[in-house]
């Protein structure tokens, strides 16, 4: 049974880094043609791919965030990771990690975490 | 970056109806693989997405028949065929031939 879940810090502050955590089960990242990507919604608006990463390492970006974004992943424990630098209130969304299999992209999906920006 | 529109963004159905959605792209989805990396995903209220179709037309696991994908190139239709409530929420079609993924912006299906 494949499951995802997201965790971050709830709330921060403008300016800082926002880490995030995506644990999972029922795959490995070091399965041949696996790989997790990172979505968010704000409130009320609609999903916009931030970043993935594969089983061999490989990564890409949205070229919107720039330099903010980092993916990371620890294949031991079955995790993924995004760190997004520099936040502000435009951040502010609901963050989910979803699967990629070969072709099959975001098959499984995270029940998502709430990240505010506020000072 | 690849813009998919969606058309209607707000879409009332009854019960039993079929209603189609549109997703139109700014360039053609089909890749040098051959493959055409179109998706469809529901998103029922305060729910996840959930993937209802993948590469155009195939039906995703434990998705209902009632809903099917056409489509090539750059225009794409999902069709349900007979919309039930559980239907209702807001659908999404997203493309990954193109660097970076992008979604279109959202249609919104209302039962009467």
């Amino acid at each position: 049974q494949v499951t995802l879940k997201e965790s971050g810090p709830g709330i921060l502050q403008p300016s800082q880094t926002l880490s995030l955590t995506c644990s999972f089960s029922g795959f490995s990242l070091s399965t041949s043609g696996i790989c997790v990507s990172w979505i968010r919604q704000p409130s009320g608006k609609g999903l916009e791919w931030l970043a993935t990463i594969c089983w061999e390492d490989s990564k890409g970006y949205n070229p919107s965030l720039k330099n903010r974004l980092t993916i990371s992943k620890d294949t031991s424990n079955n995790q993924a990771f995004l760190k997004i630098t520099s936040v502000d209130t435009a951040d502010t969304a609901i963050y989910y990690c979803a699967r990629i299999l070969w072709v099959y992209y975001f098959d499984y999906w995270g029940q998502g975490v709430m990240v505010t920006v506020s000072s | 970056d690849v813009v998919l529109t969606q058309t209607p963004s707000i879409l009332s159905a009854t019960i039993g109806q079929s209603v189609s959605i549109s997703c139109r792209s700014s360039q053609s989805l089909l890749d040098s693989d051959g493959n055409t990396y179109l998706y469809w995903f529901l998103q029922r209220p305060g729910q996840s997405p959930q993937r209802l179709i993948y590469l155009v037309s195939n039906l995703g696991s434990g998705v209902p028949n009632r809903f099917s994908g056409s489509g090539s190139g750059t225009d794409f239709t999902l069709k349900i065929s007979g919309v039930e409530a559980e239907d209702l929420g807001v659908y999404y079609c997203m493309q990954a031939t193109h660097a970076p993924l992008t979604f279109g912006s959202g249609t919104k299906l209302e039962i009467k």
